[in-house]
């Protein structure tokens, strides 16, 4: 069961901008965890993308960028390219002593 | 490159248990920065979380699973275990595993698919 909600899925010509939302609650995102991003490529494990809120691992283009504020984050990804085309999840953490994961966003390139 | 490995059967009938190992990088398991979760994902749906271990043993694991997980650990043999038991068709998903850093997965095993049929 996921517990953060997140839009099943956006799009974008290639070069645009999107961004991906991922809305929690006060036991989880608004109550001052982290969220992470992955993303899953077809046929894949899931990457991690975005730790810390706005973080990118060693080798992550820039083009990805992350934010919080109060129970939400997002994602935005600019400058979309047709490798970017993937499965997106949001994570973080629950007072219940949980991860918690969002409902998931396919990003589709026109 | 893969450095976290899944092990198991493949299929596993109703109401039996599921067991599950995971191979992690030599030394790594004994760091105590991390933590090592079990992560699953039924097929065109999202990620679950399972359940966490630490070196020392401890455990925490998904408040709907818990009834039926149970992790170890195994630090001279470099890793870390799950088993379900009571499966249903419901189980049936691929299986992750991945190191747990500062409550990010930062590094995934490929995944395993579990079947659960008779």
């Amino acid at each position: 069961q996921s517990v953060l909600t997140q839009p099943p899925s956006v799009s974008g010509a290639p070069g645009q901008r999107v961004t991906i939302s991922c809305t929690g609650n006060r036991s989880n995102i608004g109550a001052g965890y982290d969220v992470h991003w992955y993303q899953q490529l077809p046929g894949t494990a899931p990457k991690l993308l975005i730790y810390f809120n706005a973080n990118r691992p060693s080798g992550v283009p820039d083009r990805f960028s992350g934010s919080k504020s109060g129970a939400s984050a997002s994602l935005a990804i600019s400058g979309l390219q047709p490798e970017d085309e993937a499965d997106y999840y949001c994570q973080s953490y629950d007072s219940s002593l949980s991860y918690v994961f969002g409902t998931g966003t396919k990003v589709t390139v026109l | 490159q893969v450095q976290l490995q899944e092990s198991g059967p493949g299929l596993v009938k109703p109401s039996e248990t599921l067991s599950l190992t995971c191979t992690v990088p030599a030394g790594s398991i004994s760091n105590t920065t991390y933590y090592w979760s079990w992560i699953r994902q039924p097929a065109g749906r999202g990620l679950e979380w399972i359940g966490r271990i630490y070196i020392n043993g401890n455990t925490n694991y998904n408040p709907s699973l818990k009834s039926r997980v149970t992790m170890s650990i195994d630090t001279f043999e470099n890793r870390f275990s799950l088993k379900l038991n009571s499966v249903t068709a419901a189980d049936t998903a691929i299986y992750y595993c991945a190191r747990v850093m500062y409550r990010a997965f930062d590094m995934w095993g490929q995944g395993t698919f579990i079947t659960v049929s008779s």
